[in-house]
């Protein structure tokens, strides 16, 4: 079966320190990966998505950036982190119009 | 551009009473809508999709064109369902982006 996983599963870091999460699927191949941020009050709010390696598309300006190095590992990266980067950021994947499968999220403070 | 609107982000009922949260979209194609639910402390999933007119814990949704709506309907609450909803719309093409609504937080009291 497939399974997701994020980690950390919760960060603290400094503004303008530099961020990197990280997202793994298992169980299946080339999938499509999601990054989303989860903010009180905003939603959940497409940040990057990839149909795969190396294709990454950027939903919104930002300081953020995506990558993704091998068809099922996707990383959210950041150079330096500013105070409104604070949220939970979820990672999902599908093969198909139809379900998206949610991995843990991490929640990133940012001080 | 498309765009789904939930506009309770709050919602309180008592065990057993009727539920409906609300949802509208706005999208120029044929739209593919979802209920995604988030219980405490769990994963976000998928609750239920329009196109397979599924009934769910209880949960169904009718989509209404003609209203533009997706509404998300129990006929009597349980305490479990307290748990934060998403409304969502899927775009054409192979990337699959799902737009999200802003959520409503259902809490059903004892």
């Amino acid at each position: 079966s497939q399974t997701i996983h994020q980690w950390p599963a919760t960060l603290v870091q400094p503004v303008g320190s530099p961020l990197s999460l990280e997202c793994t699927v298992e169980g299946t191949s080339n999938p499509n990966l999601y990054w989303y941020r989860q903010a009180a009050g905003r939603g959940l709010q497409l940040l990057f998505y990839s149909v795969g390696i190396g294709q990454i598309s950027s939903e919104v300006p930002q300081n953020l950036s995506a990558s993704r190095p091998q068809d099922r590992q996707f990383i959210l990266s950041s150079k330096k982190l500013l105070l409104s980067d604070s949220g939970f950021y979820l990672c999902a994947w599908t093969q198909v119009a139809d379900t998206q499968y949610f991995g843990p999220g991490t929640r990133l403070t940012v001080l | 551009a498309q765009r789904v609107t939930q506009p309770e982000k709050l919602l309180s009922v008592f065990k057993g009473a009727p539920v409906e949260l609300k949802c509208n979209y706005s999208y120029s194609g044929s739209p593919e809508l979802f209920w995604y639910v988030q219980y405490s402390r769990q994963r976000l999933q998928l609750l239920l999709r329009h196109i397979s007119r599924e009934s769910i814990k209880g949960f169904t949704a009718d989509l209404n064109k003609g209203e533009t709506s997706f509404h998300l309907k129990k006929p009597f609450a349980q305490e479990e369902d307290s748990a934060m909803y998403y409304c969502a719309l899927i775009s054409g093409g192979s990337n699959y982006k799902l737009t999200f609504g802003k959520g409503t937080l259902l809490t059903v009291n004892p």
